[in-house]
């Protein structure tokens, strides 16, 4: 199975902060790489999507990269919303395996 | 696009579950599903998926011989039946419509399932 390694696990930030999680697979996944955002008791919501398409609806302060093994999310300036859990996944092969999480927190 | 999931589910260790998906916006041979859980202090885990253009399945081996998708394409529903439960079992289940460019990109609400003596 390809392992996901996300970095940090957790962050505290602020209003208006530029974020950055990274994403780490343990092979090439040829950018076959979805970025969700979950709220408690809610389901995961797509952000991006192949590395670096934005879904539709998502705001453009939200931004993906990366290709072959490293990826990243970054998020230009926080706002009140964003605080929540970030998972990244490769849907590259099955099992289609998923990092561990990033926890963002208000500073 | 809407995927609704049944409700919540108390099951004793060594029963079984079913839990459906009923699709609407869009027909169900589209996508391929999958299924997902989120484990308590675990994460994400990847179940399953079905295509619903030819019937096929594939399973995580961790779940093979435990897990079975099926559809009902007269009511637009997919099920997903965990068999032989234990408390490990107790998750939050999703179904998730896939896209061509494997995206996951709509999700149902979840169904929590636990496993309770």
């Amino acid at each position: 199975d390809i392992q996901m390694t996300q970095s940090p696990s957790s962050l505290s930030a602020s209003v208006g902060d530029r974020v950055t999680i990274t994403c780490r697979a343990s092979q090439s996944i040829s950018g076959y790489l979805n970025w969700f955002q979950q709220k408690p008791g809610k389901a995961p919501k797509l952000l991006i999507y192949v590395a670096s398409t934005l879904q539709s609806g998502v705001p453009s302060r939200f931004s993906g990269s990366g290709s072959g093994t490293d990826f990243t999310l970054t998020i230009s300036s926080l706002q009140p919303e964003d605080f929540a859990t970030y998972y990244c996944q490769q849907s590259y092969i099955t099992p289609c395996t998923f990092g561990q999480g990033t926890k963002l927190d208000i500073k | 696009v809407q995927l609704v999931q049944s409700g919540a589910e108390v099951k004793k260790p060594g029963a079984s579950v079913k839990v459906s998906c009923k699709f609407s916006g869009h027909t169900l041979t589209e996508d391929s599903m999958h299924w997902v859980r989120l484990v308590p202090g675990k994460g994400f885990e990847w179940m399953g998926v079905f295509d619903p253009g030819d019937g096929e399945t594939i399973y995580a081996q961790k779940f093979q011989g435990r897990v079975t998708v099926t559809d009902d394409t007269s009511t637009d529903t997919l099920y997903m039946e965990l068999s032989s439960l234990t408390y490990e079992d107790t998750a939050v289940y999703y179904c998730v419509s896939v896209d061509v460019l494997r995206s996951f990109h709509y999700w149902g609400q979840g169904n929590l399932v636990t496993v309770s003596s």
